[in-house]
């Protein structure tokens, strides 16, 4: 099946930095990308649509200066978080719906990326 | 917007059948999809149902009813690495993104 690849899966750094993470399509291309957020023992919340070639679309109550999304090409979208603080710690997840095909249901996701911020 | 209701937790032995219920209200109906997530990794794929009635693969099958608003995901001969979170989900108004319920945590027990 297709993969969606992320990275890094683990990342600390400490307050007031960026960091960014990266979300990959390994055999498809894709162009919308969704980024989600997941608080411990909460589900995953949906940050923002991320569109190749165009401005990612934010989700109500997401700040879209301090997470910045690029969606350069087919295959690649990136999250950064600019200026972290610990409230921003949580896992990141990235998915993927190949471009053209029919909307089965099945959403490729990545493997995650967690952030702490220390 | 999209509105969904999941039980937090459930509890099961080994080999027994179990139950999730899903309730939902939304303004704009593209299907709906059931999602299982171990702690600490991506969820995964399980089912999508669009037209009423039951789909069965394997040990899990998935309902839907959609002028109730309503769907049950029924996991059968359960196994320990049964116990997850199991997330109800249904596209945006845009038809486009999933969103998900809280999740249902299921802890199967020997």
């Amino acid at each position: 099946g297709a993969v969606v690849s992320q990275h890094p899966s683990w990342v600390i750094c400490k307050s007031g930095t960026s960091v960014k993470i990266e979300c990959r399509s390994l055999d498809f291309q894709a162009t919308t990308m969704f980024w989600y957020r997941q608080f411990p023992k909460q589900s995953l919340m949906l940050m923002a649509t991320s569109n190749e070639g165009s401005k990612a679309t934010y989700e109500q109550g997401v700040e879209k200066d301090k997470f910045l999304i690029n969606h350069a090409s087919l295959t690649l979208s990136t999250l950064t978080v600019t200026s972290a603080h610990p409230e921003d710690s949580s896992f990141y997840i990235c998915s993927a719906i190949a471009t053209g095909k029919p909307n089965t249901g099945e959403l490729f996701f990545g493997e995650g990326s967690r952030l702490t911020v220390l | 917007g999209q509105n969904i209701d999941q039980p937090t937790e459930m509890t099961a032995t080994e080999g027994a059948i179990v139950q999730i219920n899903c309730t939902y209200q939304t303004s704009g109906f593209n299907g709906l999809f059931w999602y299982q997530q171990h702690a600490g990794e991506a969820p995964t794929f399980l089912s999508y149902n669009v037209l009423d009635g039951l789909e069965e693969k394997g040990r899990f099958s998935s309902f839907l009813s959609r002028s109730k608003g309503y769907s049950y995901l029924l996991l059968k001969e359960l196994q320990m690495k049964d116990s997850a979170s199991y997330l109800c989900a249904l596209t945006n108004q845009a038809g486009t993104a999933l969103i998900f319920g809280k999740g249902t945590t299921l802890s199967v027990s020997s």
